[in-house]
């Protein structure tokens, strides 16, 4: 069963542009979650998708933004990049059930640089 | 959700059981107590979850107090490829609130 693929690994922007970035869930998995790690602030929840709908969103500006396809991968943008916007973000996947979530299954990240 | 506290490092020595304590005494009657460790630049990596019984699989064993205001993450066997950080959750939703965690370093 394959795991859960961001794309792209790695990416420098240069401030002001945006950015794109994608994440294929686990096979069967409709949520899809996105998060930000930087040293300083550590693993911060950015938002979770479910069903092409955003079901949670964490305390980012609107410059971060989301979206599901009907086949459940996701997009994240970032517009109007700022140096502080380096970072690893990572997508998890997970199944989404009555009783609540299962467990999430991250992917490796794409590491972002912006200069 | 519910926030966790951990203690933010630990010593183990290769062999001997890690034992994670984790304290998130606010956490809800619905909200799962998670585990998940990340090894340097990786992403988080699931090890095991429950909601009030204790819980065994293959890479560790979770024991969640009676009151479920804490839990304890149990590597029965540590290996130096356990050296991570170890994050305790509490969550219903999609929505995981993770801390600093605990680093375990296990030492030869």
């Amino acid at each position: 069963k394959a795991g859960v693929t961001q794309t792209p690994r790695y990416l420098i922007k240069t401030r002001g542009q945006q950015v794109t970035l994608s994440c294929s869930p686990i096979s069967g998995h409709r949520s899809v979650s996105w998060y930000q790690q930087t040293p300083g602030q550590g693993l911060q929840f950015l938002f979770e998708y479910f069903s092409e709908t955003q079901r949670n969103k964490g305390n980012f500006p609107g410059r971060f933004s989301g979206r599901q396809f009907s086949n459940s991968r996701s997009e994240m943008n970032v517009s109007t990049l700022e140096l502080g916007d380096s970072a690893l973000y990572l997508c998890a996947s997970s199944l989404r059930t009555a009783a609540g979530n299962t467990e999430a299954f991250f992917g490796q990240g794409t590491r972002l640089t912006v200069v | 959700d519910a926030k966790t506290t951990q203690p933010p490092s630990m010593d183990c020595a290769e062999g001997r059981a890690a034992n994670l304590p984790c304290n998130h005494s606010t956490i809800s009657g619905n909200e799962y107590v998670y585990w998940y460790r990340q090894i340097h630049s990786q992403g988080p990596q699931y090890i095991i979850h429950g909601l009030k019984n204790n819980e065994t699989n293959e890479m560790a064993s979770l024991i969640i107090t009676e009151d479920r205001k804490s839990s304890t993450l149990i590597l029965p066997h540590a290996t130096l490829r356990d050296t991570a950080v170890y994050y305790c959750l509490a969550s219903f939703t999609g929505k995981l609130i993770f801390g600093q965690g605990t680093t375990l370093q296990v030492k030869p």
